[in-house]
C-alpha cells in the first residue's frame, strides 16, 4: 500500500468549510483513497472513498488530483460533532478476501464554536 | 438495530485470567475482523475471517484466539491476561471484495 502523509492536527471554526489535505505520492495506478474517520470513544466510521475522480456524498467531498498524488476530503459546513480523528488510507481494492485497513496517525480535527 | 456489536463494552480483569468478547453483526457481511487500539491510539489489525475462515492473523500472541462460530460472529478469547494487553479492541465487518468496513463501538479492556 502507498504510503499516506497527513497534518497531525487541524483547526476549524464551526459552519466552515473543512479541508483536511493527504499526500500519497507513491500510490499506483489501482490504489484507491479511503477516508474515514474516529470520533472520540467510538469505532471508525466510513466517510467516501474514490479512485481518480472527484466524489462527493452525504458527509463529504473528496478532492483527488490529477495526478493523484494527493487528496483533500472537504467536510462542507463543519459542526461540533465533526471534532475526530481522519484517516486517510490508500488501498488495493480486495481481490477476493477483506483485506484490513493500515491506518496511520491520521489528522486529529478540532472543530470550534 | 446496531449493525456491528460487541459485548461487553468494558472489561476489567486481573492478570493471569482468561476472557472473551463477543462480535455480531447483523448486515449480512461475510468479512469480519479485530483491531487493537493502543494506548498511544494507533489501531492495528489483529485477525480476519472470511466465511468462517481465517485469512489475516497478524503478529498477535498465541494467547489470542479468535473463533466464528458463523459468519455474523466473530468472537475473540484472549488466555492469561497481561497488562500489555490493555486496550480497546474493536471489532468490524465488511462484504467480500470491499474496502468499507463497519466498525463496533469497541471493548475498552483494562488488566490490574
Amino acid at each position: 500500500d502507498a504510503k499516506t502523509t497527513q497534518p497531525p492536527s487541524m483547526d476549524c471554526a464551526e459552519g466552515r468549510a473543512a479541508n483536511l489535505p493527504c499526500n500519497h505520492s507513491t500510490i499506483s495506478g489501482n490504489e484507491y483513497v479511503y477516508w474515514y474517520r474516529q470520533i472520540h470513544s467510538q469505532g471508525p466510521q466510513y466517510i467516501i472513498h474514490g479512485l481518480k475522480n472527484n466524489e462527493t456524498n452525504e458527509m463529504a467531498s473528496l478532492i483527488i488530483t490529477e495526478d493523484r498524488k494527493s487528496s483533500t476530503l472537504i467536510l462542507p459546513h463543519a459542526t461540533l460533532r465533526d471534532t475526530a480523528v481522519y484517516y486517510c488510507i490508500v488501498r488495493f481494492p480486495p481481490s477476493n478476501s477483506g483485506y484490513a485497513l493500515n491506518f496511520g496517525k491520521g489528522t486529529s480535527l478540532l472543530v470550534t464554536p | 438495530d446496531t449493525a456491528v456489536s460487541q459485548t461487553p463494552k468494558y472489561l476489567v480483569t486481573q492478570m493471569g485470567n482468561d476472557k472473551s468478547i463477543k462480535c455480531e453483526q447483523n448486515l449480512g457481511h461475510d468479512t469480519m475482523y479485530w483491531y487493537k487500539q493502543d494506548s498511544k491510539k494507533f489501531l492495528k489489525i489483529m485477525f480476519s475471517y472470511n466465511n468462517k475462515e481465517l485469512i489475516i492473523n497478524e503478529t498477535v500472541p498465541n494467547r489470542f484466539s479468535p473463533k466464528s462460530p458463523d459468519k455474523a460472529h466473530l468472537n475473540l478469547h484472549i488466555n492469561s491476561l497481561e497488562l500489555g494487553d490493555s486496550a480497546v479492541y474493536f471489532c468490524a465487518s465488511s462484504v467480500q471484495g470491499v474496502n468499507i468496513q463497519y466498525f463496533g463501538a469497541g471493548t475498552r479492556l483494562s488488566v490490574l
